[in-house]
């Protein structure tokens, strides 16, 4: 069945630091969303790449979807305690695919 | 706050009981989705119902099962419960249920301990 990846599965930054996680699919994409949990809470949607190629920004968040729809990453730069969480990704097909999940712990 | 609700926000209960989780979605969206995640695992997608129809069935045991009621709100059947059962349950709303179109918007989760 179709799998989505997630690595590093944990990452500890130093506050300040950047950080990047990576999604793999072993299928084709239509799109792709992002989400965070907090430990202890729920996923919030982020954003959704559509576009191969698309880059998309918000604020220190940088989030790119592959030329072949296939990877995509989301880049933190000059972490904060407050990105502490789990990053995750979804892949659509006819269902949403959640990936592994990231998690993120930025030490000050 | 997202605007979907789940009760109760905690059940302990014994093997080889049941139990019902209910959800409620947001206002005005149609689809509902139940996801299980176990301790420091991914989110695993159960079932998805559309305006009171199955959508979509992920990995769901056959012990499982869930509906959506006319005015929308959703209720997952837990039976014959296993210790491996314990985990966060997530019910999610959406619009229109288009999987990767929609934005899903995620309850607080429902944590079920077996005993």
């Amino acid at each position: 069945g179709q799998q989505v990846m997630q690595i590093p599965q944990y990452q500890h930054v130093q506050e300040g630091e950047d950080f990047t996680t990576y999604c793999n699919s072993s299928t084709t994409l239509s799109n792709i969303q992002w989400y965070k949990q907090r430990p202890g809470g729920h996923p919030v949607f982020l954003i959704q790449l559509v576009k191969s190629g698309e880059v998309k920004k918000q604020k220190r968040l940088t989030f790119q979807f592959g030329e072949a729809k296939k990877n995509s990453s989301l880049h933190i730069t000059a972490t904060q305690t407050t990105d502490v969480g789990t990053y995750f990704c979804a892949g659509d097909t006819d269902k949403l695919i959640f990936g592994t999940g990231t998690r993120l712990q930025v030490f000050p | 706050d997202s605007g979907v609700t789940q009760t109760p926000k905690h059940l302990i209960t014994a093997t080889g009981q049941r139990v019902t989780l209910r959800c409620s979605p947001r206002s005005g969206d149609l689809s509902v989705y139940w996801y299980q995640q176990s301790l420091d695992q991914g989110l695993q997608f159960l079932i998805q119902y559309y305006n009171g129809e199955e959508r979509a069935k992920g990995n769901i045991l056959e012990r499982f099962s869930a509906q959506q009621f006319p005015d929308l709100h959703s209720e997952l059947n837990l039976s014959s419960l296993e210790l491996g059962d314990s985990a966060l349950y997530f019910c999610a709303s959406s619009v229109e249920g288009l999987a990767g179109v929609d934005t899903q918007y995620f309850g607080p989760g429902t944590r079920l301990t077996v005993l």
